[in-house]
This record gives C-alpha cells, sequence and structure tokens, in this order.
C-alpha cells in the first residue's frame, strides 16, 4: 500500500511569491491534516480535512490556506511568503477523525519550502 | 489547551543499553490517544508506539515499552537493547477525542537520541 505522498520535496521560492504544496493520502484515508515544522516553534498544526471540509484549524494567519478534493488528495496554498515560512510542511492521514480508527496519523516525507 | 512537554533536548545511549525518554502532559479530557513519533534524519515522521488513555496496560512494541501513569500524566518512552538505527529526534503527542482536539495532534518539542558504540 502506497504511504503518504507529498510534492515537491524541496522548492525554493523569493518573499512575495506564493505556493502551493500537495499531498496525496494512502487509500482509503479520508482525513488530511497538515502540520509546519520549524527549529523555533517546532511542530504545529495547520489544519485539517475531512471528505472536502475543512475541520479544524490551527493559530495561522489567512494567508496559509488548504483544500480538498473529492480523491481527498489535499492541497495547501500560502501567499505572500515571508521569511518566516521557511519550514518543512507535514502531510499526514488517518482513516477518519475520531472513534473506530487508531488515532493514528500517517506522515509523509514532507515538502521542505525555503523563503529568500 | 492540551500540552505536552519534553524535558531532555537530548538523551545519549550506548548500544544495547535501555534509554528512557520522558513525557508530560497536560489536558483535561478523560480520553485520548497518546503517541511516541520517531523522526530519523531522512525526516519521515514513523510511529513508535501508542496508548489509548482507556487502556491501563501500558503498551509494548518489540524493544520499545511505555510507562502510562494517567493520574500523573506522564507517558515515557523505554528503549531496551538500543541499536544504532534508534538515533532520531523522538516526538510525544497528544490526540483527544472530541471535537477540536481530534483532529490534531499536539506534539512536544522532542528529544534526540543519540546512539554511541
Amino acid at each position: 500500500k502506497a504511504g503518504v505522498t507529498q510534492t515537491p520535496r524541496y522548492l525554493i521560492k523569493t518573499r512575495g511569491q506564493q505556493v502551493t504544496l500537495s499531498c496525496s493520502p494512502i487509500s482509503g484515508h479520508r482525513s488530511v491534516s497538515w502540520y509546519q515544522q520549524t527549529p523555533g516553534q517546532g511542530l504545529q498544526f495547520l489544519f485539517e480535512y475531512f471528505s472536502e471540509t475543512q475541520r479544524n484549524k490551527g493559530n495561522f494567519p489567512g494567508r496559509f490556506s488548504g483544500r480538498q478534493f473529492s480523491n481527498s488528495r489535499s492541497e495547501m496554498n500560502v501567499s505572500t511568503l515571508e521569511l518566516g515560512d521557511s519550514a518543512l510542511y507535514l502531510c499526514a492521514s488517518s482513516l477518519a477523525i475520531t472513534g473506530v480508527n487508531t488515532g493514528e496519523l500517517f506522515f509523509g516525507e514532507g515538502s521542505r519550502l525555503t523563503v529568500l | 489547551a492540551q500540552t505536552v512537554t519534553q524535558s531532555q533536548p537530548e538523551m545519549s545511549v550506548q548500544e544495547a543499553e535501555t534509554v528512557t525518554l520522558s513525557c508530560t502532559y497536560d489536558t483535561s479530557e478523560s480520553d485520548y490517544y497518546l503517541f511516541w513519533y520517531k523522526q530519523p534524519p531522512s525526516r519521515q515522521m514513523i510511529l513508535v508506539i501508542r496508548q489509548e488513555a482507556y487502556k491501563q496496560q501500558n503498551a509494548t512494541e518489540n524493544r520499545f515499552s511505555v510507562n502510562f501513569q494517567k493520574a500523573a500524566k506522564s507517558f515515557s518512552l523505554k528503549i531496551s537493547d538500543s541499536q544504532l538505527g534508534d538515533a532520531a529526534m523522538y516526538f510525544c503527542a497528544y490526540r483527544g477525542i472530541n471535537t477540536g482536539t481530534a483532529s490534531k495532534l499536539t506534539f512536544g518539542t522532542g528529544t534526540r537520541l543519540q546512539v554511541t558504540l
């Protein structure tokens, strides 16, 4: 079974640009969540999507947005990039939000964004 | 709000020895999940072990086991017979079951584990 796939793996942008990151969850997983990982702030929750609906959002400015498609693939977008947006962006998928599953998230390898 | 604290930024263990990584958390929920994730230099976060709060029995996965103390809100990870491949950053994480907490993991700051010969 293929794991969580994130593209691109690495990208370099300049301040003011925008970026779109893509995540394909494990087949059958309907929940996709995104995390930002930086040396200073650690791992921080960005948002979570389930059946194309955003179910939860972390404490990030509106420049950070996302969406989920009917096939459960998800994209996140960051507009008007700032130097502080340089980070590893991790996507994770799970079977469901609550209840019947084990609660486990399966992570992709991440997209390393560098903002110059 | 839920918080997860890992007080050991770095730990070192000799190969074949045992090491314990500490984690404490704070929550007002009565049921939740706790996890230990491993992130090697290759970056991919890998689940090491999982504990459901309603289960009193400590989880065990081969050389990895936890000491779950619900009343003390403590969740430590013991690695036995340490191997070079265990070298990584280890994150303790919390996931609730209620709206607002069920859809995200709250991570600790991580403990970098070095394994020496």
